[in-house]
């Protein structure tokens, strides 16, 4: 049973370019939710999908956009990168059961901004 | 919104001493609380969780307390080991908003330090 899987693991883009993250829930996981983990700081949420849509969405500008694909997978896109985007970016999985959820995190991928 | 602050941002102890870290929230709504473990260049992996309808939980050497009252929450461990040294991070989101916990607001995070 696979666990969650993001790619790449490190990127490095330029100040204006636009980037593209992945990441494949855990297998019967149905949510992804995504994070951006600066250096030395906790995890910031950015956005949440569930059923192709965004549920939940975090104070993050509209550069930061995502999708999510019929097979549950998800897609974090950052149009006009700047370098304070420099991060190590999170998804998490989950399913609801009842009432309870529980987030799964990937490895994430760090991006480097220059 | 929801603010979480977490206490100490650093923790030196010996091997088999006990760790203890506070976490206090904002936001009264907030019912589901989560500690993760994240060592060096890898994943936060959750270790041990509460929600607010109890006000502890075990899990061996791992223990977490909840006081909706005072609006904070601790993770406590005991007979710790060198492989327990590792950033533990504290979170709290509100299960009944948008139908899912989505929205976890995490602590800044406590670098724990087991020495042998």
């Amino acid at each position: 049973d696979a666990g969650v899987t993001q790619s790449p693991t490190h990127l490095i883009k330029t100040r204006g370019q636009q980037v593209t993250l992945r990441c494949s829930p855990k297998s019967g996981h149905d949510t992804v939710s995504w994070y951006q983990q600066a250096l030395g700081q906790g995890p910031q949420f950015i956005f949440q999908y569930y059923e192709e849509e965004e549920r939940q969405r975090g104070n993050f500008p509209d550069r930061f956009s995502g999708h999510q694909f019929p097979n549950y997978s998800s897609e974090l896109n950052v149009n006009a990168l700047l370098l304070g985007d420099s991060a190590l970016y999170l998804c998490a999985s989950s399913l609801r059961t009842g009432t309870q959820e529980t987030q799964y995190f990937g490895p994430g991928t760090r991006l480097l901004v220059l | 919104g929801e603010n979480v602050e977490q206490h100490p941002s650093t923790l030196s102890v010996q091997e088999g001493d006990s760790a203890v870290i506070k976490c206090t929230y904002s936001d009264s709504a907030s019912n589901y609380f989560p500690w993760y473990k994240q060592e060096l260049g890898k994943r936060p992996q959750l270790i041990i969780d509460i929600r607010s309808n109890v006000g502890e939980k075990k899990d061996q050497r791992i223990a977490v307390t909840l006081n909706k009252t005072a609006k904070h929450f601790s993770l406590h461990i005991t007979e710790t080991q060198p492989e327990d040294s590792a950033v533990y991070f504290c979170a709290a989101s509100n299960e009944d908003y948008g139908g899912s916990q989505g929205n976890l607001i995490f602590g800044k995070g406590t670098k724990l330090s087991v020495k042998p």
